[in-house]
Protein backbone atom coordinates (compact mmCIF):
# COMPACT_ATOMS: atom_id res chain seq x y z
CA UNK A 1 0.00 0.00 0.00
CA UNK A 2 1.42 3.36 -1.28
CA UNK A 3 1.85 5.73 1.56
CA UNK A 4 3.28 8.70 0.19
CA UNK A 5 1.82 9.52 -2.87
CA UNK A 6 2.30 12.00 -5.71
CA UNK A 7 -0.27 12.19 -8.00
CA UNK A 8 0.76 14.04 -10.72
CA UNK A 9 3.66 11.93 -12.65
CA UNK A 10 4.59 15.02 -14.23
CA UNK A 11 4.95 19.02 -14.36
CA UNK A 12 5.62 21.66 -17.07
CA UNK A 13 6.50 25.14 -15.82
CA UNK A 14 7.80 28.30 -18.19
CA UNK A 15 11.33 29.05 -16.88
CA UNK A 16 11.35 32.28 -14.08
CA UNK A 17 7.85 30.73 -12.87
CA UNK A 18 6.87 29.12 -9.84
CA UNK A 19 7.20 25.62 -9.97
CA UNK A 20 4.65 23.63 -7.29
CA UNK A 21 5.03 19.94 -6.62
CA UNK A 22 2.49 18.30 -4.21
CA UNK A 23 2.59 14.89 -2.24
CA UNK A 24 0.64 13.79 0.17
CA UNK A 25 0.61 10.52 2.60
CA UNK A 26 -1.73 7.97 4.71
CA UNK A 27 1.01 7.52 7.86
CA UNK A 28 0.14 10.08 10.74
CA UNK A 29 3.40 8.51 12.65
CA UNK A 30 5.67 10.11 9.59
CA UNK A 31 7.31 13.17 11.26
CA UNK A 32 9.71 13.41 8.69
CA UNK A 33 9.20 14.34 5.01
CA UNK A 34 12.06 15.39 2.71
CA UNK A 35 12.42 15.65 -1.32
CA UNK A 36 14.87 14.33 -3.30
CA UNK A 37 16.19 15.41 -6.88
CA UNK A 38 16.61 12.48 -9.46
CA UNK A 39 18.48 12.53 -13.14
CA UNK A 40 18.34 9.11 -15.01
CA UNK A 41 20.46 6.60 -14.32
CA UNK A 42 22.17 8.24 -11.13
CA UNK A 43 21.10 8.32 -7.45
CA UNK A 44 18.92 10.59 -6.07
CA UNK A 45 20.28 14.02 -4.19
CA UNK A 46 18.94 15.46 -1.03
CA UNK A 47 17.06 18.39 -1.92
CA UNK A 48 15.17 19.59 1.74
CA UNK A 49 13.39 18.49 4.42
CA UNK A 50 11.16 19.71 7.20
CA UNK A 51 10.21 18.11 10.39
CA UNK A 52 6.78 17.98 11.50
CA UNK A 53 7.15 20.25 14.00
CA UNK A 54 7.38 22.89 11.49
CA UNK A 55 5.21 23.73 8.83
CA UNK A 56 7.75 26.05 6.48
CA UNK A 57 11.35 25.45 5.56
CA UNK A 58 13.29 27.07 3.20
CA UNK A 59 16.61 27.22 1.22
CA UNK A 60 17.73 29.08 -1.01
CA UNK A 61 14.85 28.52 -4.17
CA UNK A 62 13.45 25.74 -2.76
CA UNK A 63 10.83 26.28 0.08
CA UNK A 64 8.89 22.83 1.42
CA UNK A 65 5.73 23.74 3.20
CA UNK A 66 3.73 21.11 5.99
CA UNK A 67 0.30 20.68 6.17
CA UNK A 68 -0.48 17.92 9.10
CA UNK A 69 -4.11 17.83 9.05
CA UNK A 70 -3.91 17.63 5.49
CA UNK A 71 -1.50 15.33 5.34
CA UNK A 72 -0.06 16.79 2.51
CA UNK A 73 2.98 18.61 1.92
CA UNK A 74 4.58 20.69 -1.02
CA UNK A 75 7.65 22.00 -2.64
CA UNK A 76 7.71 25.08 -4.60
CA UNK A 77 10.80 26.23 -6.69
CA UNK A 78 11.23 30.05 -7.21
CA UNK A 79 12.03 30.99 -9.45
CA UNK A 80 12.35 27.72 -12.12
CA UNK A 81 15.64 27.23 -13.88
CA UNK A 82 15.94 24.37 -16.90
CA UNK A 83 18.50 22.86 -14.76
CA UNK A 84 15.85 21.98 -12.44
CA UNK A 85 14.29 19.95 -14.88
CA UNK A 86 14.30 16.35 -13.27
CA UNK A 87 12.41 13.81 -11.41
CA UNK A 88 11.61 15.10 -7.83
CA UNK A 89 10.49 12.55 -5.42
CA UNK A 90 8.38 12.94 -2.09
CA UNK A 91 9.84 10.67 0.97
CA UNK A 92 8.49 10.75 4.36
CA UNK A 93 9.88 8.49 7.61
CA UNK A 94 8.14 8.17 11.01
CA UNK A 95 9.13 6.14 14.29
CA UNK A 96 10.21 3.12 12.43
CA UNK A 97 13.33 3.29 9.91
CA UNK A 98 11.52 2.45 6.71
CA UNK A 99 11.95 5.75 4.72
CA UNK A 100 9.15 5.62 2.12
CA UNK A 101 9.07 7.04 -1.38
CA UNK A 102 6.54 8.94 -3.51
CA UNK A 103 6.22 7.40 -7.14
CA UNK A 104 8.05 10.80 -8.22
CA UNK A 105 6.76 13.96 -10.32
CA UNK A 106 8.75 14.68 -13.10
CA UNK A 107 9.32 18.11 -14.04
CA UNK A 108 10.12 20.10 -17.34
CA UNK A 109 11.51 23.18 -16.90
CA UNK A 110 11.08 25.41 -20.81
CA UNK A 111 12.98 28.42 -21.62
CA UNK B 1 32.79 13.28 5.03
CA UNK B 2 31.00 10.32 4.36
CA UNK B 3 31.01 8.27 1.19
CA UNK B 4 28.67 5.85 -0.24
CA UNK B 5 29.91 3.31 -2.93
CA UNK B 6 27.83 0.99 -4.94
CA UNK B 7 28.98 -1.49 -8.00
CA UNK B 8 29.02 -2.63 -10.40
CA UNK B 9 27.42 0.23 -12.13
CA UNK B 10 25.91 -1.54 -15.23
CA UNK B 11 25.32 -5.65 -15.32
CA UNK B 12 23.49 -7.83 -17.88
CA UNK B 13 22.64 -11.71 -16.71
CA UNK B 14 20.60 -14.24 -17.42
CA UNK B 15 17.65 -15.21 -16.19
CA UNK B 16 18.36 -18.57 -13.51
CA UNK B 17 22.04 -16.80 -12.87
CA UNK B 18 22.40 -15.34 -9.41
CA UNK B 19 23.32 -11.61 -8.07
CA UNK B 20 25.19 -10.38 -6.23
CA UNK B 21 25.35 -6.17 -5.61
CA UNK B 22 27.54 -4.87 -2.99
CA UNK B 23 27.22 -1.11 -1.12
CA UNK B 24 29.74 -0.01 1.62
CA UNK B 25 29.80 3.22 3.50
CA UNK B 26 32.79 5.05 4.44
CA UNK B 27 33.19 7.53 7.55
CA UNK B 28 30.76 6.87 9.62
CA UNK B 29 29.41 4.14 11.74
CA UNK B 30 26.30 1.91 12.42
CA UNK B 31 24.18 3.73 9.73
CA UNK B 32 21.27 2.53 8.50
CA UNK B 33 21.44 0.72 5.49
CA UNK B 34 18.98 0.81 2.63
CA UNK B 35 18.22 -0.69 -0.82
CA UNK B 36 15.53 0.51 -2.99
CA UNK B 37 14.73 -0.73 -6.85
CA UNK B 38 13.32 1.66 -9.52
CA UNK B 39 11.34 -0.19 -11.76
CA UNK B 40 10.99 1.10 -15.63
CA UNK B 41 8.87 4.11 -15.34
CA UNK B 42 8.21 3.69 -11.50
CA UNK B 43 8.90 5.08 -8.55
CA UNK B 44 11.74 3.78 -5.46
CA UNK B 45 10.61 0.58 -3.91
CA UNK B 46 11.56 0.23 -0.65
CA UNK B 47 13.26 -3.52 -0.61
CA UNK B 48 15.11 -4.05 2.32
CA UNK B 49 16.73 -2.09 5.49
CA UNK B 50 19.32 -2.90 7.92
CA UNK B 51 19.59 -0.95 11.78
CA UNK B 52 22.91 -3.18 12.27
CA UNK B 53 24.91 -6.14 11.51
CA UNK B 54 22.67 -9.20 10.66
CA UNK B 55 19.22 -7.29 11.13
CA UNK B 56 17.41 -6.91 8.01
CA UNK B 57 14.32 -5.98 7.25
CA UNK B 58 12.16 -7.25 4.54
CA UNK B 59 9.79 -4.81 2.81
CA UNK B 60 8.13 -6.85 0.10
CA UNK B 61 8.40 -10.25 -0.47
CA UNK B 62 10.29 -11.42 -3.74
CA UNK B 63 13.33 -13.55 -5.20
CA UNK B 64 15.78 -11.76 -3.33
CA UNK B 65 17.39 -11.15 -0.43
CA UNK B 66 19.86 -9.50 2.01
CA UNK B 67 22.75 -9.33 4.16
CA UNK B 68 24.56 -7.14 6.47
CA UNK B 69 28.43 -8.88 7.45
CA UNK B 70 29.89 -6.28 8.58
CA UNK B 71 28.68 -2.76 10.25
CA UNK B 72 29.15 -0.41 6.80
CA UNK B 73 28.59 -3.06 4.22
CA UNK B 74 24.96 -4.06 2.67
CA UNK B 75 24.71 -7.00 0.35
CA UNK B 76 21.62 -7.69 -2.29
CA UNK B 77 21.63 -11.31 -3.36
CA UNK B 78 19.79 -13.46 -5.39
CA UNK B 79 20.01 -17.24 -5.96
CA UNK B 80 17.78 -17.28 -9.45
CA UNK B 81 17.24 -13.98 -11.00
CA UNK B 82 13.70 -13.80 -12.79
CA UNK B 83 13.61 -11.16 -15.72
CA UNK B 84 11.07 -9.08 -13.50
CA UNK B 85 13.74 -8.36 -11.34
CA UNK B 86 15.65 -5.92 -14.08
CA UNK B 87 15.84 -2.47 -12.78
CA UNK B 88 17.88 0.54 -11.40
CA UNK B 89 19.13 -0.92 -7.81
CA UNK B 90 20.09 2.01 -5.63
CA UNK B 91 21.48 1.59 -1.88
CA UNK B 92 21.25 4.52 0.91
CA UNK B 93 22.39 5.04 4.21
CA UNK B 94 20.89 7.40 6.92
CA UNK B 95 22.33 8.01 10.42
CA UNK B 96 20.82 5.93 13.14
CA UNK B 97 19.40 8.44 15.07
CA UNK B 98 17.21 11.73 14.86
CA UNK B 99 15.65 13.62 11.56
CA UNK B 100 18.46 13.02 9.10
CA UNK B 101 18.20 12.28 5.55
CA UNK B 102 19.91 9.91 3.43
CA UNK B 103 22.37 9.53 0.61
CA UNK B 104 22.32 7.57 -1.68
CA UNK B 105 24.67 5.43 -4.06
CA UNK B 106 25.31 6.01 -7.58
CA UNK B 107 22.73 2.77 -8.55
CA UNK B 108 23.24 -0.17 -10.53
CA UNK B 109 21.57 -1.01 -13.40
CA UNK B 110 20.29 -4.27 -13.68
CA UNK B 111 19.17 -5.84 -17.31
CA UNK B 112 17.84 -9.52 -16.49
CA UNK B 113 18.04 -11.81 -20.20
Amino acid sequence: DQQVKQNSPSLSVQEGRISILNCDYTNSMFDYFLWYKKYPAEGPTFLISISSIKDKNEDGRFTVFLNKSAKHLSLHIVPSQPGDSAVYFCAAIGSGYALNFGKGTSLLVTP
Amino acid sequence: SQTIHQWPATLVQPVGSPLSLECTVEGTSNPNLYWYRQAAGRGLQLLFYSVGIGQISSEVPQNLSASRPQDRQFILSSKKLLLSDSGFYLCAWRAGTGWTEAFFGQGTRLTVV
